[in-house]
């Protein structure tokens, strides 16, 4: 059974420009989470999409956006890019929204902003 | 709001040696604790979770956690430490209403010597 498959895995992006990354979920699962990790901040949620439907959303600006297509597969969009969003951001998905279920974590995106 | 802190950012323990990862929470509700480990360039992988029921919780590669509701603990323990186990190792809690939004602690970094 192949595990959550981010992409890309690195990419490099200069302020203000965008950027969007994609995350392929186990299949059969139905729940995606974004989190955003940083040395300085550590990991922090972003989203969660659940059959199309953004169930919760973590405390960042409305320059982070995410949407999920039918097939469960999500992205997430970062838009004018600021050094701070320099980051590892994780997707993670799972078969139910809500828990205790457990979260099958991705590789990671690592981005870095210039 | 939900808050974990981990003591101790890094560890540095012997080969052979017990291993003990110090975690304490604050939640408003009965919460659901869990253990992530995180090895270099990877995602995050569930160690072990605490729903309800027994508080003795075992999980993967020989680990264990005790939920202590009087002390707002979650400690996560392995008898004797293996090479294999130098990583990072997240706490996490969550309401389980909130879907799968995790609230993380800072992470701490074992460091295993030979």
């Amino acid at each position: 059974k192949a595990g959550v498959t981010q992409t890309p895995r690195y990419l490099i992006k200069t302020r203000g420009q965008q950027v969007t990354l994609s995350c392929s979920p186990i299949s059969g699962h139905r729940s995606v989470s974004w989190y955003q990790q940083t040395p300085g901040q550590g990991l922090q949620f972003l989203f969660e999409y659940f059959s199309e439907t953004q169930r919760n959303k973590g405390n960042f600006p409305g320059r982070f956006s995410g949407r999920q297509f039918s097939n469960s597969r999500s992205e997430m969009n970062v838009s004018t890019l600021e050094l701070g969003d320099s980051a590892l951001y994780l997707c993670a998905s799972s078969f139910r929204a809500g828990g205790p279920g457990e979260l099958f974590f991705g590789e990671g995106s690592r981005l870095t902003v210039l | 709001a939900q808050s974990v802190t981990q003591l101790g950012s890094h560890v540095s323990v012997s080969e052979g040696a017990l291993v003990l990862l110090r975690c304490n929470y604050s939640s408003s509700v009965p919460p659901y604790l869990f253990w992530y480990v995180q090895y270099p360039n990877q995602g995050l992988q569930l160690l072990l979770k605490y729903t309800t029921g027994a508080t003795l919780v075992k999980g993967i590669n020989g680990f264990e956690a005790e939920f202590k509701k009087s002390e707002t603990s979650f400690h996560l323990t392995k008898p004797s430490a293996h090479m294999s186990d130098a990583a990072e190792y997240f706490c996490a809690v969550s309401d389980g209403a909130a879907g799968n939004k995790l609230t993380f602690g800072g992470g701490t970094r074992v460091l295993v010597k030979p």
